[in-house]
């Protein structure tokens, strides 16, 4: 079934670590896109991609880094993780209809930074 | 950039009644609007969307109003039920979604 999928569901770790959040999409979607989130707050856009090669950086600034080396995957990383990287990490992909397309939604990843 | 403006934070209605939800914007170059609701703990869900060159839009019990000289829009619930209750967001955005705002977000208790 074509779908967004992200790991992990929940990560805890310690502060000053890397991390690397997956996401992988298998709708066949160029654009790709990675919201933050606390919960049940507003999304704010961090980063999107156009396809491969293609990375931009959002409205809300942000340390993490992100990469398109192959259209279906677009992972986040952290170099080093503090404890105000702590929220909700949403990857979403959408079309490229013209006449505008909706952004599907991973399950999102949960990070607490301790 | 754009802003988007969303109202009221939070809405409690009984199971049957009508619910509201309003936006307003302020890129007058945005043109798409759609609806995501977003249930405890699970990932924003479509529920409805709208373009410019269209004034109102229906599904079943949910509809969408665009006003764009006013700049706002709105999302009407009717014959709401408890499975309604969720997180509800707007947002607004040029066609091809590159910079899709949302709103702050409205959350939704129906009450049986």
């Amino acid at each position: 079934e074509a779908d967004i999928y992200q790991t992990p569901r929940y990560l805890v770790i310690g502060t000053g670590k890397k991390i690397t959040l997956e996401c992988s999409q298998t709708m066949g979607h160029d654009k790709m896109y990675w919201y933050q989130q606390d919960p049940g707050m507003e999304l704010h856009l961090i980063h999107y991609s156009y396809g491969v090669n293609s990375t931009e950086k959002g409205d809300l600034s942000s340390e993490s880094t992100v990469s398109r080396i192959r259209t279906e995957h677009f992972p986040l990383t952290l170099e080093s993780a503090r404890p105000s990287h702590t929220s909700q990490y949403l990857c979403a992909s959408s079309g490229d209809g013209s006449s505008g397309s909706p952004l599907h939604f991973g399950n999102g990843t949960r990070l607490t930074v301790t | 950039g754009e802003n988007v403006e969303q109202h009221p934070s939070t809405l409690s209605v009984q199971e049957g009644d009508s619910a509201v939800i309003k936006c307003t914007y302020s890129d007058s170059a945005s043109n798409y609007f759609p609806w995501y609701k977003q249930e405890l703990g699970k990932r924003p869900q479509l529920i409805i969307d709208i373009r410019s060159n269209v004034g109102e839009k229906k599904d079943q019990r949910i509809a969408v109003t665009l006003n764009k000289t006013a700049k706002h829009f709105s999302l009407h619930i009717t014959e709401t039920q408890p499975e309604d209750s969720a997180v509800y967001f707007c947002a607004a955005g040029p066609y091809n979604t590159d910079k899709l705002i949302f709103g702050t977000g409205t959350r939704l208790q129906v009450f049986p």
